[in-house]
């Protein structure tokens, strides 16, 4: 496919349980990034790749998220110890190059993680 | 500080025009971005503006002022498909990367 995609579509787990969500950019693309979006609010950011390595993870509420993407592709974002206030919809994206102009950011369908 | 600011909700009735406005405050603004998006869909991007005037792109045009920090997104013989919200996004000069979003307008469309 040309977009960005990612899986699982919808994830539910219990509170305390580890979760993956996985990024596949669009194909070239060296810029990657991964928000949170909350029912009624824009993304918000939460880091972002340039190749394999994060350029800025500022975004990233606690030590229990984290993200890689080692081969400079697809991304996994991981969280650790899930509680009830992470439950939002992860959205990925990715630009072809992420330097020098703005480059516009290409949506994934999004993850909805459900913390029960 | 950073701030963007767009209604919440809007409705319109279809085969009409609506404009969507977008005001911000940004240090280093660079240009602003309009994003389409559809309950339960990604973001689709729609337009972006670093120079003042208007952008028109078939039934939608993009609107700057950089001296008003403002911008409106404009939607002509609407249809029922666009029902969705539409987000604004301001790129500033000092990253090419960082995007500092609003919280949406929902558009409502009514027959």
């Amino acid at each position: 496919g040309a977009g960005v995609s990612q899986t699982p579509s919808n994830k539910v787990t219990e509170k305390g349980k580890y979760v993956e969500l996985r990024c596949d950019p669009i194909s070239g693309h060296t810029a990657l990034y991964w928000y949170r979006q909350s029912l009624g609010q824009g993304p918000e950011f939460l880091i972002y790749f340039q190749g394999t390595g994060a350029a800025d993870d500022s975004g990233l509420p606690n030590d229990r998220f984290f993200a890689v993407r080692p081969e400079g592709s697809v991304s996994t974002l991981k969280i650790q110890r899930t509680e009830r206030g992470d439950s939002a919809v992860y959205l990925c994206a990715s630009s072809p190059a992420g330097s020098g102009n703005t480059d516009t950011q290409y949506f994934g369908p999004g993850t909805r993680l459900t913390v029960l | 500080g950073q701030n963007i600011d767009q209604p919440t909700e809007m409705t319109a009735t279809e085969g009409a025009i609506v404009q969507i406005n977008c005001t911000y405050q940004t240090s280093g603004f660079n240009g602003l971005f309009w994003y389409q998006q559809h309950a339960g869909e990604a973001p689709t991007f729609l337009s972006y503006n670093v120079l003042d005037g208007l952008e028109e792109k078939g039934r939608f045009s993009s609107f700057l002022s950089r001296s008003k920090g403002y911008s409106y997104l404009l939607l002509k013989e609407l249809q029922m498909k666009d029902s969705a919200s539409y987000l604004c996004a301001a790129s500033r000069m000092d990253s090419n990367y960082q995007l500092i979003w609003g919280a949406g307008t929902k558009l409502i469309i009514k027959p």
